[in-house]
């Protein structure tokens, strides 16, 4: 069973920094891309961030371009999201979920359990 | 605001049906970007409910199911359950955008 663990959370000033980690069982990590999907307290889904099987590929949406940063860890079957300059409304649980894809474009068949970060002084 | 709208509720008693629309445009589900559908319990992480717009992952009972067309995509629930109970969100890939979008989100409530 493949398994998603997030940490890293927490209380945050706003321009602050952190970084989420999420960590995987699966012996098969590094064939599946790894996204971050953050949920603000009572919203819906939104997408954050991606990085491909290989590391080489990663997508950010716009508003956390330049402030985030995803990357992996392939002998911890890691990956990280680094969160600088943050702001009030950063203020989501986190989950990072693994992709996968058929024919067409990637769904995340796999989520952790979240990692909740607040952004307030 | 999402480029995918779902509606914000729907209900129904137990052992009907319900159906959840998805309305994109040109430069998402228009364009042909599949749709997935998830579902979230309360206080829990989204779960996988279909992929690819109509398959379901094993052990999702084949009384839900997907469907798309045309700029919309739906997700049908029949024989409704009070386990049924939850959000609900459909995703895509937007051009326009260059990232994966959500739907806002649709609550099922049964009566």
């Amino acid at each position: 069973e493949v398994q998603l663990v997030e940490s890293g959370g927490g209380l945050v000033k706003p321009g602050g920094s952190l970084r989420l980690s999420c960590a995987a069982s699966d012996i098969t990590f590094s064939s599946y891309s790894i996204n971050w999907v953050r949920q603000a307290p009572g919203k819906g889904l939104e997408w954050v961030s991606s990085i491909s099987s290989s590391g080489t590929y990663i997508y950010y949406t716009d508003s956390v371009k330049g402030r985030f940063t995803i990357s992996r860890d392939f002998a911890k079957t890691s990956v990280y999201l680094q969160m600088n300059s943050l702001r009030a409304d950063d203020t989501a649980v986190y989950y990072c979920a693994r992709g996968s894809s058929g024919s067409g474009i990637v769904y995340f068949d796999y989520w952790g359990q979240g990692a909740l970060v607040t952004v307030s002084s | 605001q999402s480029v995918l709208t779902q509606p914000p509720s729907v209900s129904g008693a137990p052992g009907q049906r319900v159906t959840i629309s998805c309305t994109g445009s040109s430069s998402n589900i228009g364009a042909g970007y599949e749709v997935h559908w998830y579902q979230q319990l309360p206080g829990t992480a989204p779960k996988l409910l279909i992929y690819t717009n109509t398959n379901r992952p094993s052990g999702v009972p084949d009384r839900i199911s997907g469907s798309k067309s045309g700029t919309s995509a739906s997700l049908v629930i029949s024989g409704l359950q009070a386990e049924d109970e939850a959000d609900y969100y459909c995703q895509s890939y937007d051009s326009n955008l260059s990232g994966y979008v959500f739907g806002s989100g649709t609550k099922v409530t049964v009566l």
